[in-house]
């Protein structure tokens, strides 16, 4: 079975600081996606991120970059220069890459970005 | 183009009674997806459907159905409400229902049971 975990339940930082979200991920299948989604006051799920597990490059957009790593099953979040619109709950998931399979999400990490 | 659409945004209902909410996929896509999100549990599947056919369903009991028409709408009914069955109730939307093609999110409907 897979499984995300998203071991900080709740971080607070003052804006302008960076900050990382962690996420552990378990899965016994090779081929599978990643995937990071924030969740504003709204409640709309917002897409961030995919990443396939063939591909470990990490990647930035702008203040935004991921850290992917399969030898230990991490797939890191960090924000640089933190702002207030930040603040949201954010969410790390796995899907089976070959099957139409359900997202499995982690529990979130709320991120309190302070002014 | 328009998002996915949830309708109704909030809604109030009393143990025992039964709800249906609605999901409008984005144009062109015709799978739906629904998921229940609370504090407790966090986001679950409930069921997924593609050209009016479910595919694959969660771990939930009976009570929880749905149905998606030839339009691609998709409904979802709860009977016999249960305050466990307070939540977020959120609908993703996916061209193919595979995850290479990427999924959509709607706002949601926030149910509470009273």
């Amino acid at each position: 079975a897979q499984k995300v975990t998203q071991a900080q339940t709740e971080i607070s930082v003052v804006e302008k600081e960076d900050v990382t979200l962690d996420c552990v991920y378990e899965t016994r299948d090779t081929t599978y996606y990643l995937f990071w989604y924030k969740q504003p006051p709204s409640g709309e799920l917002v897409f961030l991120i995919r990443r396939n597990s063939f591909d470990e490059q990490n990647e930035i957009s702008g203040r935004y970059s991921w850290n992917f790593q399969k030898s230990t099953s991490s797939f890191n979040f960090t924000i640089t220069a933190s702002q207030v619109v930040d603040s949201a709950v954010y969410f790390c998931a796995l899907t089976l890459m070959n099957r139409d399979d359900k997202i499995i999400f982690g529990k979130g990490t709320r991120l309190h970005i302070l002014p | 183009k328009a998002g996915v659409t949830q309708t109704p945004r909030y809604l109030i209902k009393t143990r025992g009674q039964q709800v249906t909410l609605s999901c409008s996929p984005i144009s062109g896509h015709r799978s739906v997806s629904w998921y229940q999100q609370t504090p407790g549990q966090g986001l679950q599947f409930l069921f997924e459907y593609f050209s009016e056919t479910q595919r694959n369903k969660g771990n939930f009991p009976g009570r929880f159905s749905g149905r998606q028409f030839s339009n691609s709408r998709s409904e979802m009914n709860v009977s016999t409400l249960e305050l466990g069955d307070s939540a977020l109730y959120l609908c993703a939307s996916s061209a193919t229902g595979t995850p290479s093609y990427g999924y959509t999110f709607g706002s949601g409907t926030r149910l509470t049971v009273v």
